[in-house]
């Protein structure tokens, strides 16, 4: 079974532009979490979709945002890029609601570098 | 509000020794999941043990143990017998047992392990 795939794994954009990432579950999981990490802040979370709908968000600005699509494909977008957006982008999936014993399962990230 | 606390940022262990990962928690849940990850450098989180504030017994994975000491809100993450493939960064995380809640992780421990 594949595992949890993000593309690209290396971005560089510069500030104000705006960027899509890209997050495919294992197959069959329909829980999909993004998280950001950076050395100063650790893991935040990001926000949480299931079956299409958002159902956890984050302390993040509205310039983050994101979506999945039925096939549980999911993408996050950041508009108007800052230079502290700078970080490693993970996203995690599960088969369903994140119940308390639920792990998640990781992807590799997209490392999004803004200059 | 949950809070993970990892108090040391590196650890160096000899090859073969066995090492303990501290990490104490703080919640007002009476009920939740205690969580560890491993994070090599190639970026992917890696699940290693789960631990339920409920359970009677202490978690074990393998080479991976959980100390949990419920008490003192302290959730110690054992490896026995280290391998040079440990050396990673690893988090504790927590989720406590209500619907819709997202996975909380401490800052990380550096651990490497020398030949």
């Amino acid at each position: 079974k594949a595992g949890v795939t993000q593309t690209p794994r290396y971005l560089i954009k510069t500030r104000g532009q705006q960027v899509t990432l890209s997050c495919s579950p294992i197959s069959g999981h329909r829980s999909v979490s993004w998280y950001q990490q950076t050395p100063g802040q650790g893991l935040q979370f990001l926000f949480e979709y299931f079956s299409e709908t958002q159902r956890n968000k984050g302390n993040f600005p509205g310039r983050f945002s994101g979506r999945q699509f039925s096939n549980s494909r999911s993408e996050m977008n950041v508009s108007t890029l800052e230079l502290g957006d700078s970080a490693l982008y993970l996203c995690a999936s599960s088969p369903g609601v994140a119940k308390v014993n639920e792990k998640l399962f990781f992807g590799s990230g997209t490392q999004l570098s803004v200059l | 509000a949950q809070k993970i606390t990892q108090t040391q940022p590196g650890m160096f262990v000899q090859e073969k020794e066995a090492v303990t990962l501290d990490c104490t928690y703080d919640t007002s849940d009476p009920s939740y999941g205690l969580f560890w990850y491993k994070q090599p450098s190639s970026g992917e989180m890696i699940f290693l043990i789960y631990q339920g504030s409920y359970d009677q017994q202490n978690a074990t994975e393998g080479r991976y143990s959980l100390n949990f000491q419920k008490a003192r809100k302290s959730a110690n993450l054992v490896i026995s017998a280290s391998q040079l493939g440990d050396s990673a960064m690893y988090f504790c995380a927590m989720r406590p047992n209500f619907g819709n809640e997202k996975l909380t992780f401490g800052t990380g421990t550096r651990l490497t392990i020398i030949p």
